[in-house]
């Protein structure tokens, strides 16, 4: 496709279940974004790709939380032992790095636990 | 520390009515970029424009204009003549170039709602 593409679009996992969230970027995009956005807030950023290499976890907020990115292309992040307090929408944005700021974000994946 | 404050948590007008959305931002930096963003419904980021800070001219583009002025450190959004489809929540976003990563640092929102 297009556009930046996220699987799955809704995902309900009981609390302390592992997840995998999977983010399609646009072909030819080296850099790759994730975010988390809350109800009612702006999306936070969690983690950055530069090719397959996280250049910039810092947004991670606890080890839990881990992405990878092994070809360059698709990402998947990955939460282990879920906690009621992770149920948001999660955000993969592309763009064609080396300088170029403009990103584009996927539809995100709703993960709600319960 | 960078921030994007927008204070404005929602808006309503009625159509073809003018609107402003604020936008106030902090950084250290000299060089970064500002970015506003809609958010519909659908929940999709789609991206409406980017500033650098060099660049401090406003810029019009059909009904959306934008207003740069780093002496208030302010970015602010206007839509004139609102329609109905302009209804969405709309991000102000800051940008800093850290080890090769334009990561985004948002605003909390403004949600614009146009009543026909």
């Amino acid at each position: 496709g297009a556009g930046v593409s996220q699987t799955p679009s809704n995902k309900v996992t009981e609390k302390g279940k592992y997840v995998e969230l999977r983010c399609d970027p646009i072909s030819g995009h080296t850099a790759l974004y994730w975010y988390r956005q809350s109800l009612g807030q702006g999306p936070e950023f969690l983690i950055y790709f530069q090719g397959t290499g996280a250049a910039d976890d810092s947004g991670l907020p606890n080890d839990r939380f881990f992405a990878v990115r092994p070809e360059g292309s698709v990402s998947t992040l990955k939460i282990q032992r879920t906690e009621r307090g992770d149920s948001a929408v999660y955000l993969c944005a592309s763009s064609l790095g080396q300088g170029n700021t403009e990103a584009f974000f996927g539809q995100g994946t709703r993960l709600t636990v319960v | 520390a960078q921030k994007v404050t927008q204070a404005q948590t929602e808006i309503s007008v009625v159509e073809k009515e003018d609107v402003t959305l604020d936008c106030v931002y902090e950084t250290r930096d000299t060089t970064y970029y500002l970015f506003w963003y809609k958010q519909p419904p659908s929940g999709e980021l789609v991206f409406l424009i980017r500033r650098n800070s060099f660049d401090e001219q406003n810029e019009i583009s059909g009904r959306y204009s934008w207003n740069f002025q780093k002496s208030t450190s302010s970015f602010n959004f206007t839509i004139t003549a609102s329609q109905v489809v302009d209804s969405a929540v709309y991000f102000c976003a800051l940008s800093e170039a850290r080890r090769g990563s334009y990561k985004l640092i948002f605003g909390s929102g403004t949600r614009l709602l146009v009543r026909p």
